[in-house]
Parts: structure tokens; sequence; C-alpha cells
């Protein structure tokens, strides 16, 4: 069985561009989850879905960060623009079912340079 | 205050010693979840285990084993004879609160280094 899928793995980009992060979940996980993660930190949750409606996105900055999840499968993250405090890795995972006790199932993650 | 702390930063130690890695947790939930997660340098977070709070039974997988103990809310993770592939950061993490508010609380993890 596939995991989940992220592309780019990399992006170099300078800032006040804007940049995109693409996830493919694991097919019938219902629940995608945008993380962000800083160097020596735990993950931190920018938004989850379940199917195609964002349901938490109280900590993602919408001022410059979007994210859609269409048809309820694949999801892209964006920011717009970015900036250098922006610099970190951006992982997605998927779980199965609803509520507290799913296993998240990660993807290897975006590493986002901002220069 | 931090609601998972995993104290130790860092642990190193020479290849087939045990190791063990603390997760204290805090929450006023009677239901909740536990979670580890190994994350070795190719970045990719690997689930190892899951436990709900009502459960207190220790577990063992092959070199594996965690030591849940609600009084002192901690959920320990000991690797015997541990090998160089063992080599990552290790994360505890918990699940609290109404569903629609699910989120996981991880801690700060442990970069743990086993040394040939």
């Amino acid at each position: 069985e596939a995991g989940v899928v992220q592309s780019p793995r990399y992006k170099i980009i300078e800032k006040k561009q804007p940049v995109a992060f693409w996830c493919n979940p694991i097919s019938g996980h219902n629940t995608l989850y945008w993380y962000l993660q800083n160097l020596g930190q735990g993950p931190e949750l920018l938004i989850r879905y379940e199917n195609e409606e964002a349901v938490d996105d109280s900590q993602l900055p919408k001022d410059r960060f979007s994210a859609e999840r269409l048809k309820g499968v694949d999801s892209t993250l964006k920011i717009q623009p970015a900036e250098l405090g922006d610099s970190a890795v951006y992982l997605c995972a998927s779980s199965l079912g609803y509520g507290r006790s799913g296993e998240q199932f990660f993807g290897p993650g975006t590493r986002l340079t901002v220069l | 205050a931090q609601k998972v702390t995993q104290a130790q930063t860092e642990i190193s130690v020479v290849e087939k010693e045990d190791v063990t890695l603390d997760c204290v947790y805090e929450t006023r939930d009677t239901t909740y979840y536990l979670f580890w997660y190994k994350q070795p340098p190719s970045g990719e977070l690997v689930f190892l285990i899951r436990r709900n709070s009502f459960d207190e039974q220790n577990e063992i997988s092959g070199r594996y084993s965690w030591n849940f103990q609600k009084s002192t809310s901690s959920f320990n993770f000991t690797i015997t004879a541990s090998q160089v592939v063992d080599s990552a950061v290790y994360f505890c993490a918990l699940s609290e609160g109404a569903d629609s508010n699910y989120q996981l609380i991880w801690g700060a993890g442990t970069k743990l280094i086993i040394k040939p």
C-alpha cells in the first residue's frame, strides 16, 4: 500500500515569492492534516480536513497561507507571499477515521527554504 | 505549561545498550490517547504505538517496550539492545479534548544517537 505522498521534497525560494505544496493521502483516508515542523521541535498543526471540509484551521495564518482539498482526496497548501520565517518542513498526514484515536500516517515532508 | 514534556533533549548510547526515553504528560481529560512516533534522518514520522487512557498494561513489541503509568502521568519508551538503526528523533504525543478540536499535542522530541 502506498504511503502519503508529498511533493516537492525540497523547495528554495526568495522571500515574497509564492510557493505551493502538494499532498496525496493514503487511499481511503478521510482525514488529512498539514503540519509545520521547525528544526528541533515537534510538528504544529496548521489545518485538518475531514473529507473536503476544513474542520480545524485555527492555527493557519490566513493572511498568507491557504489550503484546499478539492474532491476530498489530494490537498494543496500555499504560501503567498513567503517570508523568511516560513522556512521549515511542511508535513502532510492522513488518518482513516475521525476523532482522536486514529493514528496518523505521515509523508516525507517538504523542506522549504526562504532566502 | 507544556502538556507533553520530553525532558531528554538528546541521548547517546553505545550499540547494544538499553535506553529509556521519558515522556510526561498533563491533561484533565479522563479519556485520552498517547502516541510515540519515530523520525529518522530521512524525515518521515513513523507511528510506533497508540495507547488509550484506560489501558495501563505495558506493551512489548520486539526490542521496544512501553511503560504507561497514570499515577505519574508518564508513558516511557524503552529500547532493549539498541541498534544503530534506532538512531532517530522520538516524539511522544497526546490527544485530548472534544473530537471537533482533535489534534495531537507533541513533545519537543528526544534525539537518540546509537554509536557503533
